[in-house]
């Protein structure tokens, strides 16, 4: 059973413009959520997080949106460049599983010129 | 320049043969993770560590094996028992406690001929 899912595959956007990537999740113990940007062959690095005591937090470009009710979060890209060209993950994990995190399957962003 | 290292890169095993996959971090973190990517697909846990000498099944552990001796090293084991060994291994670190961020490795592609 996927705890964590992302149901759009690829995303295609038009550079300047916005991204949107969305993730849904069904465990509600859940309280803290992070996005992962991954290039082919290499390792995720860290983008971006929320804690599920915020609805929104936001770093230069991107920002992230909880809808607890909803159990679903987004992380919106702007403007969108050619270098976000990559695969997001969106992961969750909760406060009594120490550090593990549960990941989506990921939305692979192709930012065109 | 503090990071973690994985090695090798790409490997080739024959069915049938155990091989170990290497996994080093100098950013003095207790906790280690092994995750397993298919194509297509998210991250899957093999195995965790949260502090020396001790270590935790994760979501999809059975046929591999891991050591933690060391704070630094956290080698996995691909032993013939795996029924579909051929994926991209991510090795990634931590600190220990909630809501940390995983740092990850740059990933061994591991092909059974």
């Amino acid at each position: 059973d996927q705890q964590v899912k992302q149901n759009s595959p690829s995303l295609s956007v038009q550079e300047g413009r916005i991204s949107i990537l969305n993730c849904d999740y069904t465990n509600s113990m859940f309280d803290y959520f992070l996005w992962y940007k991954k290039y082919p062959a290499e390792g995720p690095t860290f983008l971006i997080s929320i804690s599920s005591i915020k609805d929104k937090n936001e770093d230069g470009r991107f920002t992230v949106f909880l809808n607890k009710s909803a159990k679903h979060l987004s992380l919106h890209i702007v403007p969108s460049q050619p270098g976000d060209s990559a695969v997001y993950f969106c992961a969750a994990t909760q406060n009594n599983a120490g550090n593990m995190l549960t990941f989506g399957g990921g939305t692979r962003l192709m930012v065109k010129p | 320049d503090g990071g973690i290292t994985q090695s090798p890169k790409y490997l080739f095993r024959k069915e049938g043969q155990n091989v170990t996959l290497s996994c080093e971090q100098n950013l003095n973190h207790d906790a280690m993770y092994w995750y397993r990517q298919d194509p297509g697909q998210g991250l899957r846990l093999i195995y965790y560590s949260q502090i020396v000498n001790d270590f935790q099944k994760g979501d999809i552990a059975e046929g591999y094996s891991v050591s933690r001796e060391k704070k630094e090293s956290f080698p996995l084991t691909v032993t013939s028992a795996q029924k579909n060994p051929t994926a991209f291994y991510l090795c990634a670190s931590s600190l220990a406690g909630f809501n940390n961020e995983q740092f990850f490795g740059p990933g061994t592609r591991l092909t059974v001929l």
